[in-house]
């Protein structure tokens, strides 16, 4: 069965700093998809970046970058130069298969981050 | 541009009890999945609805059922509430299914319900 694991409850990193956030992922499909979602305390979960299973090289969007490890089957977040605005729930989840047109998500069950000033 | 908008905000209601939760996706967007949040812990899918048919369904009972309009909009009904239904019920739309290039889901703010 598809899984994801977040060790980390929580997290403490000082601000301006870089963190990364572990994740780590089972599946016996080739064909997935891993994402991050960002959960502030309002509860809206905010997508964050994406990683195909194909994709040749790590996903980035501005301060967030995904270091893909496909052999060891990791997909950690790297946040750098935080910010207090980053203080919220991370959470790490998959999909399967890739470009499929069934999708839902499995998530694991979150970091919490806190940034300190 | 409309975010996806989900109602009431908050819920409380009694064990026993039915609840209807609403959800509009995001303009353009045509499929709409359901979560739910226990505290503490992921978002764990519900179902899902494209062309106002239920696609695919995680593992809740039939408690659980849904629906979705013409419009795209969708409606999350729970019969017979239990205690264990107590959670933070997430709404994300996404844009024909899945394919290639419709992989990201915008979630909605949720809806918390409580049960008494």
């Amino acid at each position: 069965a598809q899984k994801i694991t977040q060790t980390q409850p929580g997290m403490f990193v000082q601000e301006k700093e870089a963190v990364t956030l572990d994740c780590t992922y089972d599946t016996s499909d080739p064909s997935y998809g891993l994402f991050w979602y960002k959960q502030p305390s309002s509860g809206e979960m905010i997508f964050l970046i994406y990683q195909g299973s194909y994709d040749q090289q790590n996903a980035t969007e501005g301060r967030y970058s995904l270091n893909f490890q496909k052999a060891r089957k990791s997909a950690n977040l790297v946040i750098s130069a935080s910010q207090l605005g980053d203080s919220a729930m991370y959470f790490c989840a998959m999909r399967e298969p890739y470009g499929g047109s069934q999708g839902n998500l499995i998530f694991g069950k979150g970091t919490k981050l806190s940034v300190k000033p | 541009d409309a975010g996806v908008t989900q109602s009431p905000t908050h819920l409380i209601k009694t064990r026993g009890q039915q609840v209807t939760l609403r959800c509009s996706p995001k303009s353009g967007h045509d499929t709409v999945s359901w979560y739910q949040q226990a505290l503490g812990q992921g978002p764990q899918f519900i179902f899902q609805y494209y062309e106002e048919e239920e696609r695919q369904r995680g593992n809740f009972p039939d408690r659980f059922s849904g629906h979705q309009f013409p419009n795209y909009s969708s409606e999350l009904n729970v019969n017979a509430l239990l205690l264990g239904d107590s959670a933070l019920y997430l709404c994300a739309s996404s844009l024909g299914g899945w394919g290639l290039y419709s992989y990201e889901q915008y979630f909605g703010p949720g809806t918390r319900l409580t049960v008494t």
